[in-house]
C-alpha cells in the first residue's frame, strides 16, 4: 500500500459545482497535512493546511481531516474553470528528525469545464 | 519580496555532459529539497539538508548530488545525465517547527539531448 494515496482522476465537474478531492494515509503518527496546486508547468502553490480534526474553510475551500479513517479531503465550492489544476496531497509523519517525512500523493487532475 | 530563486528556467544539457542546477532562498529556512518532477508524476524528493546535515532518499540514484555551501543556497549536481532524467526539477523550502509547509521555486526543466 502507498503511503499517501488520491482518489484516482481526473476529475471533471461543471462550473459552480462543489469539487471533492481525497487522500488516503497510511501512517497513523502523522500529524501535519497540506494540499498544494499545481497549474500545468508551474511550481506547486500551498492553498491549505490542517493539523487536528474537524473541518477547515478558507474561502471557498475547505479541508477536512479524520484522523482515525486516516484521511483528508479538499472540498471546492462554486468551481470556477480557473480551479483547473492537479491538486497534491502532503502529509507529514513524525519521523527520526524533527521535522517529518514528506510524503506527495500522486496527484489528482482537475478540470472545471464552463 | 522573500522567496525562493530557480536558475535557470529552462536548461538544456547532453547526454553523459555534467550540469548544475541552482537554488537560493531569502527566507532564511534551515530546511531545503530538491524533487524531480516528470510529465503527469507528483514530485519525488530526492534529497534535503536540514541545515548542512545531508540527507539522501534510499532511492535516489547516485548520478545525483547536492551541495548547500550556506543557508542560502542550495546546488543539484547531475554528474552524467541521461535521456531519463529529463524532467522538472524543483527547490523548496521550510522551516522546522512553523508548520513545515514548503515555499516552492519556479522550477527548473532539464532537458537532455
Amino acid at each position: 500500500q502507498k503511503e499517501v494515496e488520491q482518489n484516482s482522476g481526473p476529475l471533471s465537474v461543471p462550473e459552480g459545482a462543489i469539487a471533492s478531492l481525497n487522500c488516503t494515509y497510511s501512517d497513523r503518527v502523522s500529524q501535519s497535512f497540506f494540499w498544494y496546486r499545481q497549474y500545468s508547468g508551474k511550481s506547486p502553490e500551498l492553498i491549505m493546511s490542517i493539523y487536528s480534526n474537524g473541518d477547515k474553510e478558507d474561502g471557498r475551500f475547505t479541508a477536512q481531516l479524520n484522523k482515525a479513517s486516516q484521511y483528508v479531503s479538499l472540498l471546492i465550492r462554486d468551481s470556477q474553470p480557473s480551479d483547473s489544476a492537479t491538486y497534491l496531497c502532503d502529509v507529514r509523519s513524525a519521523g527520526g528528525t524533527s521535522y517529518g517525512k514528506l510524503t506527495f500523493g500522486q496527484g489528482t487532475i482537475l478540470t472545471v469545464h464552463p | 519580496d522573500a522567496m525562493v530563486i530557480q536558475n535557470p528556467r529552462y536548461q538544456v544539457t547532453q547526454f553523459g555532459k555534467p550540469v548544475t542546477l541552482s537554488c537560493s532562498q531569502t527566507l532564511n529556512h534551515n530546511v531545503m529539497y530538491w524533487y524531480q518532477q516528470k510529465s503527469s508524476q507528483a514530485p519525488k524528493l530526492l534529497f534535503h539538508y536540514y541545515d548542512k546535515d545531508f540527507n539522501n532518499e534510499a532511492d535516489t540514484p547516485d548520478n545525483f548530488q547536492s551541495r548547500r555551501p550556506n543557508t542560502s543556497f542550495c546546488f543539484l549536481d547531475i554528474r552524467s545525465p541521461g535521456l531519463g532524467d529529463a524532467a522538472m526539477y524543483l527547490c523548496a523550502t521550510s522551516r522546522v517547527g512553523s508548520n513545515e509547509k514548503l515555499f516552492f521555486g519556479s522550477g527548473t526543466q532539464l532537458s537532455v539531448l
